[in-house]
C-alpha cells in the first residue's frame, strides 16, 4: 500500500511570491490533514478535511493560505504571497475515519518551504 | 495555547540505557494519548498510544506510563539503540472524529554508540 505522497520535497522562492504543495492521501483514506512543522517544533494543524469538506480550517491564516480538496482525495495547499515566517515544514497527513478514531495518522514526507 | 507540555527539549543517553520522555496535558477530555517518531526529512509514525483505562502499554523496548490523576504520561525507552536517535512527539486528542491531535514540541533523542 502507498503512503501519504507529497510534492515537492523542497522549494525555495522569494518573499511576496507565491507557492503551492500538492498531498495525495493513502488511498481509501477520507480524512485528509495539513500541518505546518517549524524548526525543532510540533506539527500545527493548519486545515483537516473530511472528504472534500474542510471540517476544520480554524487555525488556517486565510489572508495568505487557502487550500482544496475537490474530488475528496488529493489535496492542494497555497500560499500567495508568501512571508518569511511561512518558512517550515508542510505536513499531509491522512486516516481512514473509522466509526471508532483510533488517531493514527499517516504522514507524508513534507515539503520544506524556504522563503529568502 | 499549548495544551501538551514535552520534556526534555533534548536527550542524550547511553547506548544500552533508558530513555525517558515526559509530557503533561490540560484537558481531562483527552482520552487518547500516541507517540510519533520522527526521522530526519521524514513525517511522524506512530510508535504506539495508550488509553486512559490503562497505566502502562508496552510494546517491545516501549513502554508508556500513564498516570490519570497526574495528567501526566511519559515514554521509556528500554536498551536503547542508536537508531533510536530521532526526535520523539507526545500528542493527546479526544477519540472523537471532529477533534484534532494536538502534538508536545518534541524530544530530540540521540543515543550514543
Amino acid at each position: 500500500e502507498a503512503g501519504v505522497v507529497q510534492s515537492p520535497r523542497y522549494k525555495i522562492i522569494e518573499k511576496k511570491q507565491p507557492v503551492a504543495f500538492w498531498c495525495n492521501p493513502i488511498s481509501g483514506h477520507n480524512t485528509l490533514y495539513w500541518y505546518r512543522q517549524n524548526l525543532g517544533q510540533g506539527p500545527e494543524l493548519l486545515i483537516r478535511y473530511e472528504n472534500e469538506e474542510a471540517v476544520d480550517d480554524s487555525q488556517l491564516p486565510k489572508d495568505r493560505f487557502s487550500a482544496e480538496r475537490l474530488k475528496g482525495v488529493d489535496s492542494t495547499l497555497k500560499i500567495q504571497p508568501a512571508e518569511l515566517g511561512d518558512s517550515a515544514v508542510y505536513l499531509c497527513a491522512s486516516l481512514r475515519s473509522p466509526t471508532s478514531f483510533t488517531g493514527e495518522l499517516f504522514f507524508g514526507e513534507g515539503s520544506r518551504l524556504t522563503v529568502l | 495555547q499549548q495544551q501538551v507540555k514535552q520534556s526534555p527539549q533534548s536527550l542524550i543517553v547511553q547506548k544500552g540505557g533508558i530513555s525517558i520522555i515526559n509530557c503533561a496535558y490540560e484537558n481531562t477530555a483527552f482520552d487518547y494519548f500516541p507517540w510519533y517518531q520522527q526521522f530526519p526529512g521524514k513525517g511522524p509514525a506512530l510508535l504506539i498510544a495508550i488509553r486512559p483505562d490503562v497505566s502502562e502499554k508496552k510494546e517491545g523496548r516501549f513502554t508508556i506510563s500513564f498516570n490519570k490523576s497526574a495528567k501526566q504520561f511519559s515514554l521509556h525507552i528500554m536498551d536503547s539503540q542508536p537508531g533510536d536517535s530521532a526526535t520523539y512527539f507526545c500528542a493527546a486528542s479526544r477519540s472523537r472524529r471532529d477533534d484534532k491531535i494536538i502534538f508536545g514540541k518534541g524530544t530530540r533523542l540521540h543515543i550514543l554508540p
